[in-house]
């Protein structure tokens, strides 16, 4: 079945750890999409990928990285530039061009430790 | 002003009541609208979209939209206990190079009562 896989489930972090989030899917997607959710705040965009090698910041990039090496992965690098990194992370992918909505992995639960 | 705002809620409904969801946008240009269900510690799931001013309906559920009132909801009828989730409200515009970003509200939360 088609879909998306996040991984892992759960994951923890040391103070001034860098960790990296997988993002696989086979839904033949262009687009895929990094999003951030913290109870009370809705669902915010971290980066995004229209297209292999290409990919643009969203509204709260800042210690956070990317790399779209192959349409179906889109791994998410949390920095340890980033303070607050404890929340659910999202990874969602769809159809481009057009206005579709997206498919969202199961998510990836970060604790700082 | 936020782009996408909806009631936190939590929206109480009896069993079998019609539950209506609301969700107004700033941004007049957008131009595609999605209804998402979030239960707790689990992703978000699309149960309805909808691209122009009028009704569309899908089973249970009748999304309306409102452009020039820039107001979207939902409407779930029969409400059951498996319906008590978190409604987020979804909003795209596309931009440069083609793509769509989605704008998401910080969601209602639901609670069908038996």
């Amino acid at each position: 079945d088609g879909g998306i896989t996040q991984s892992p489930k759960y994951l923890f972090r040391k103070e001034g750890q860098n960790v990296t989030l997988s993002c696989e899917q086979n839904l033949n997607h262009d687009a895929m999409y990094w999003y951030r959710q913290d109870p009370g705040q809705g669902l915010r965009l971290i980066y995004y990928s229209q297209i292999v090698n290409d990919f643009q910041k969203g509204d709260i990039a800042e210690g956070y990285s990317v790399s779209r090496e192959k349409k179906e992965s889109f791994p998410l690098t949390v920095t340890s530039a980033q303070k607050n990194p404890t929340a659910f992370y999202l990874c969602a992918s769809s159809i481009s061009p057009g206005n579709y909505g997206y498919t969202f992995g199961s998510g990836t639960r970060l604790t700082v430790v | 002003q936020k782009e996408v705002e909806q009631n936190s809620g939590p929206l109480s409904v009896p069993e079998g009541a019609i539950a209506s969801l609301n969700c107004t946008y700033s941004d007049r240009v957008s131009q595609s609208f999605f209804w998402y269900r979030q239960y707790s510690g689990k992703s978000p799931e699309l149960i309805m979209s909808i691209y122009s001013n009028g009704d569309k309906e899908d089973g249970r559920f009748t999304a309306q939209l409102n452009k020039a009132s820039q107001y979207v909801s939902l409407l779930i009828r029969d409400s059951q206990p498996s319906d008590s989730a978190t409604y987020l409200c979804a909003i795209s515009k596309v931009g440069t190079g083609g793509g769509n970003k989605l704008t998401f509200g910080t969601g209602t939360q639901l609670k069908v009562e038996l």
